[in-house]
């Protein structure tokens, strides 16, 4: 199983702060295969980016997925009020597993 | 609009099962992966398995073999998963999603809440 480790647990930002959030992969994940998802409280996750670097629909260039083999990253250019929230990494390339999380609060 | 209500919340007591529903509308179900999550509270997110309705077969996390089955009824778009020997353990919010022929998650269902208590 490849196992996910995302860093920092929790980072606390401005709004017009940027982000970075970062995800190591057990092993490599071949093709790129990582998803990034946003869950807000009592909320579903929403999917932002996939394939390390494509977003998704409807989501805010501000967001953007880099990364290859082990090391991931998710960057937010300048936080927005409305992205204080949870992100996790996900591989697909080995069955699905995820990371434990990054939240992101406000300071 | 692809939408994916799933079913209500459940009390039940260890030992015992539980079945979550999944409707699924806005596109062919025939075209359809439907994955099953579930996320502990306070907890990340679990990938439980899959299944593919065309074809009635899918795919478990090996955590759950012998203890969750997948089913879906093209009539009505609806899967559903059920859960056995329940133990608290299981205290959760199930989701289920439309999982892509890659792999990721790109549509969500609301979440079933399942408490496990004697």
């Amino acid at each position: 199983e490849i196992v996910l480790t995302q860093s920092p647990d929790t980072v606390s930002l401005s709004p017009g702060e940027g982000a970075t959030l970062s995800c190591r992969a057990s092993q490599s994940v071949s093709s790129r295969w990582v998803a990034w998802y946003q869950q807000k409280p009592g909320q579903t996750p929403r999917l932002l980016i996939y394939g390390a670097s494509n977003r998704a629909t409807g989501i805010p260039d501000r967001f953007s997925g880099s990364g290859s083999g082990t090391d991931f990253t998710l960057t937010i250019s300048r936080v927005e009020p409305e992205d204080f929230a949870v992100y996790y990494c996900q591989q697909y390339a080995a069955s699905r597993t995820f990371g434990q999380g990054t939240k992101v609060e406000m300071k | 609009q692809v939408q994916l209500v799933q079913s209500g919340a459940e009390v039940k007591k260890p030992g015992s099962s539980v079945r979550v529903s999944c409707r699924t509308s806005g596109a062919s179900f025939n075209t359809y992966i439907v994955a099953w999550l579930r996320q502990a509270p306070g907890q990340g997110l679990e990938w439980m398995g899959k299944i593919v309705p065309i074809v009635g077969v899918g795919d478990k996390a090996h955590k759950f073999q012998g203890r969750v089955t997948f089913t879906a009824d093209k009539s009505t778009s609806t899967a559903y998963m059920d859960l056995s020997s329940l133990t608290s353990a299981d205290t959760a919010v199930y989701y289920c999603a439309r999982e892509t022929s890659q792999g990721y998650f790109d549509f969500w269902g609301q979440g079933s809440p399942v408490i496990v208590s004697s």
